[in-house]
């Protein structure tokens, strides 16, 4: 059973707006932790930010934060003030037990001018 | 500068053949990754390496073996079984502390059928 899911393929930003992604979660453990990773069209996958099931606060990283509705088992991303570098494909993780990661299918961004 | 080395960029493989894909780091991480990505798809796990000399398989492990001698190097090897091998590989390494660490990845290893 699929455990992570990100229900947009793609989606187009205008430069300088912000964007949300989606990445909705399925766990019965109490302990677990939310990644999300950005892979450019050169296959390289970076990582961006992370949020653990017991952090109170909302993660935020420079540019990007996570909206995290635990009840509703949702991770969604927050790129804001967009730019062109940020094209590229985003995946939501989530870590199972021992370091583990279960990813989405990801959501390929197009920044436009 | 520290980090994840993997080679060849590109390889492929002829029908019957075993290839190994190599993945060296130097961040000192003790637990070390190989995943598997088909075009519009995310990653999936083949083994993982949590130490020197033990590792288990991930979620698509059949037609693939690993080995892990040195804490630096976790070569993964697509031996004849795996049909279908075309897909980009991805190996990945993270410190062990605490449920808070990335995975870290490197460039990756595109591999196709001849």
């Amino acid at each position: 059973a699929q455990k992570i899911t990100q229900t947009q393929p793609g989606m187009f930003v205008q430069e300088k707006e912000a964007v949300t992604l989606d990445c909705t979660y399925d766990t019965s453990d109490q302990s677990y932790g939310l990644f999300w990773y950005k892979q450019p069209s050169s296959g390289e996958m970076i990582f961006l930010i992370y949020q653990g099931s017991y952090d109170e606060q909302n993660a935020t990283e420079g540019r990007y934060s996570l909206n995290f509705q635990k009840a509703r088992k949702s991770a969604n991303l927050v790129i804001s003030a967009s730019q062109l570098g940020d094209s590229a494909m985003y995946f939501c993780a989530m870590r199972e037990g021992w370091g583990k990661l279960q990813f989405g299918a990801g959501t390929q961004v197009v920044v436009t001018p | 500068d520290g980090g994840i080395t993997q080679s060849p960029k590109y390889l492929f493989r002829k029908e019957g053949q075993n290839v190994t894909l190599s993945c060296e780091q130097n961040l000192n991480h003790d637990a070390m990754y190989w995943y598997r990505q088909d075009p519009g798809q995310g990653l999936r796990l083949i083994y993982y390496s949590q130490i020197v000399n033990d590792f288990q398989k991930g979620d698509i492990a059949e037609g693939y073996s690993v080995s892990r001698e040195k804490k630096e190097s976790f070569p993964l090897t697509v031996t004849s079984a795996q049909k279908n091998p075309t897909a980009f590989y991805l190996c990945a390494s993270r410190r062990d502390r605490g449920g808070n660490q990335p995975q870290h990845f490197g460039d990756g290893t595109r591999l196709s059928i001849l």
